[in-house]
């Protein structure tokens, strides 16, 4: 068990809809990062908030945002659902400390769009 | 940017046998490179890690070694166990990146028995 947990696992839903994946971070850690993985494909980094600030952006796309909260947790939201958006969607955090860029993973949100 | 390319993209070995996965990365300043290890339907988990001031480290039967100037680092497996067989992916860490990782595509490693 990593420390970081996603909610929800699972998420069956329409093309056109909006869903929110929420992510709560390790105690202590300050940076949350989120990734979309494809099936058998790689992990594409999608944004990183670090204590309640956009930190870096990879390859998202508009019709996808995120923020983090004072109490540190993360959401992700997803609008305008596309087939193609069917993926995980993993959430990991990390202390981001000049000695450490461990990143510890969630066990990733199951996205269906049908 | 930094760009991370990593090879082969499935291998397969015999129990037993020693397996290599190999990374190479475009940025010179990149200093932290970390193996990650997914398991089916696992989120990835660090499994070893080496920083640009060092040029191998072992953790029993996994070890990572770097080459700076060719700018390749290596995963390597000995003694390979059923339990190995999962994806590993490679990453690079600019020092200018906000610790940000650009991963590698991972490998597919299939132990057969």
């Amino acid at each position: 068990d990593s420390g970081v947990t996603q909610t929800p696992k699972h998420l069956i839903t329409a093309t056109g809809q909006r869903v929110t994946l929420r992510c709560s971070p390790r105690s202590g850690d300050l940076s949350v990062y989120w990734y979309q993985q494809s099936l058998d494909q790689g992990l594409q980094f999608l944004i990183q908030y670090y204590n309640g600030e956009e930190r870096a952006k990879g390859n998202i796309l508009e019709r996808f945002s995120a923020q983090q909260f004072p109490d540190l947790h993360s959401e992700l939201n997803l609008s305008s659902l596309e087939l193609g958006d069917s993926a995980l969607y993993f959430c990991a955090s990390s202390v981001t400390s000049g000695r450490s860029n461990e990143q510890f993973f969630g066990p990733g949100t199951r996205l269906t769009v049908l | 940017g930094e760009n991370v390319e990593q090879h082969p993209s499935t291998l397969s070995v015999q129990e037993g046998d020693s397996a290599v996965i190999k990374c190479t990365y475009s940025d010179s300043a990149s200093n932290y490179f970390p193996w990650y290890k997914q398991e089916l339907g696992k989120g990835p988990q660090l499994i070893i890690d080496i920083r640009s001031n060092v040029g191998e480290k072992k953790d029993q039967r996994i070890a990572v070694t770097l080459n700076k100037t060719a700018k390749h680092f290596s995963l390597h497996i000995t003694e390979t166990q059923p339990e190995d067989s999962a994806v590993y992916f490679c990453a690079a860490s600019p020092m200018d990146s906000n610790y940000q990782l650009i991963w590698g595509a991972g490998t597919k490693l299939i132990i057969k028995p």
